[in-house]
């Protein structure tokens, strides 16, 4: 899984609860994103920054919200506003752009009950 | 949104065989990667094909790329049951605001001993 740690590997929350996703990099990349990936399907796009303090929003930010302070971090809240948030969440980096190759942790698999 | 589609959805082969996957996409692309998944791992990258680019190779996998066709194909030879796996492809396109790749929804490999 490269140089990219997520934490944890598993989490458990209540319905109506925030939670907060781990993903760090020791890479030196100034891309992040982060993905979803549910049962048998495709990774879909959440957010993703090329740069400190500058995000995007991608195919599915609803309900989800990021920060990138440090090179280094870029973690992931699953607000209560997420309507259905059970799912595998996959964080990667690249160098720069999608021209790049993507480094990928080990994912995070989320269930909310 | 725009996606790769991998094709068939899944493949299951005896080891020693060749096994073929097939990604067909929508619009013009800057590369094209195709990355494998263990279950419930994170992706790890294969190999990145660019757009002037018809056939590469890395080891046992060939990835060929027709931009007429609009579709990419991954071979790998001598298949072992170790190739067991999810694969997807990934298209980085050229639109004012590719800075994400889109995942198709991959092809599940199963390669008996």
């Amino acid at each position: 899984d490269g140089g990219i740690t997520q934490s944890p590997k598993y989490l458990f929350r209540k319905e109506g609860q925030n939670v907060t996703l781990s993903c760090e990099q020791n890479l030196n990349h100034d891309a992040m994103y982060w993905y979803r990936q549910d049962p048998g399907q495709g990774l879909r796009l959440i957010y993703y920054s090329q740069i400190v303090n500058d995000f995007q929003k991608g195919d599915i930010a609803e309900g989800y919200s990021v920060s990138r302070e440090k090179k280094e971090s870029f973690p992931l809240t699953v607000t209560s506003a997420q309507k259905n948030p059970t799912a595998f969440y996959l964080c990667a980096s690249s160098p720069r752009t999608v021209i790049y190759e993507q480094y990928f942790g080990p994912g995070t698999r989320l269930t909310v009950t | 949104s725009q996606q790769g589609e991998e094709d068939p959805q899944a493949l299951s082969i005896q080891e020693g065989e060749n096994a073929t996957m097939n990604c067909s996409y929508k619009t013009s692309i800057n590369n094209l990667q195709w990355y494998r998944q263990n279950s419930g791992r994170g992706l790890v990258h294969l190999i990145l094909i660019r757009s002037n680019e018809r056939e590469k190779h890395s080891g046992r996998l060939r990835v060929t790329l027709d931009t007429s066709k609009k579709s990419s194909s991954l071979l790998i030879t001598a298949s072992q049951a170790a190739d067991t796996a999810s694969y997807f492809c990934a298209t980085a396109y050229n639109s004012g605001s590719a800075r994400q790749l889109t995942f198709g929804s991959g092809t599940q490999l199963t390669v008996l001993p």
